[in-house]
């Protein structure tokens, strides 16, 4: 089972805004409203910050946001802090012979 | 407040089990589909298997089917998964996780994880 593909790594300064992708198949992502994203700091467990493409559950603050086109959903993180700094993955249900859920590859956030 | 507390990691060798269980407390265990992700040193996600609520069905990765059993004792709200046949590249921490409520993808809800590690 192949990984949904990101980035390995993005940087940008406080303050910013930038973007983290995520490429699927049209049997996962591009078929499903079902992605989801997560932050994971160091030896942490991750955390939901993203559900069903663009909501945020409570307590997530709303310079995270997501979207979707096609195959291809999308992080977006605005105002950025020194504390978003963290390991971001999303992932999404997989439809093929079977029924699944499928994961990024991770993206390694850094605040410069 | 949710809580999920995994354990019964440990070393293994090459081809022996181990069961690792996750115990929650703090919502209706009962009605949620439950998850087992694992993440190996250094590495990214990887879910493993998913249960639904009342355990009818079960659903594994390509990569541990057949080996892994994935299970659930609602009356104890506690959540079991099954390692057989353990390769080196099963090691990894093993996190339980609570679906939400929109469905498959959304993991509210993450345990501590507990380290499983394969190794002769």
């Amino acid at each position: 089972q192949s990984a949904l593909t990101q980035p390995a790594s993005v940087s940008g300064s406080p303050g910013q805004s930038l973007t983290i992708s995520c490429t699927g198949t049209s049997s996962d992502i591009g078929g499903y409203d079902f992605v989801s994203w997560y932050q994971q700091h160091p030896g942490r467990a991750p955390k939901l910050i993203i559900y069903a493409v663009r909501n945020r559950p409570s307590g997530v603050s709303n310079r995270f946001s997501g979207s979707k086109s096609g195959n291809t959903a999308s992080l977006t993180i605005s105002g950025l802090q020194a504390e978003d700094e963290a390991d971001y993955y999303c992932n999404s249900y997989r439809r093929t012979h079977t029924h699944g859920v499928i994961f990024g590859g991770g993206t390694k956030l850094t605040v410069l | 407040q949710v809580h999920l507390v995994e354990s019964g990691g440990g070393v293994v060798q090459p081809g022996g089990s181990l069961r690792v269980s996750c115990e929650a407390s703090g919502f209706a265990f009962s009605s949620h589909s439950m998850h087992w992700v694992r993440q190996a040193p250094g590495k990214g996600l990887e879910w493993v298997a998913v249960i639904q609520n009342d355990g009818r069905n079960e659903f594994y990765a390509d990569s541990v089917k057949g080996r892994f059993t994935i299970s659930r004792d609602n009356s104890k709200s506690t959540l079991y998964l099954q390692m057989d046949t353990l390769r080196t590249e099963d090691t990894a921490v093993y996190y339980c996780a609570k679906e939400g409520g929109t469905g498959w993808s959304c993991f509210d809800n993450w345990g501590q994880g507990t380290l499983v590690t394969v190794t002769s």
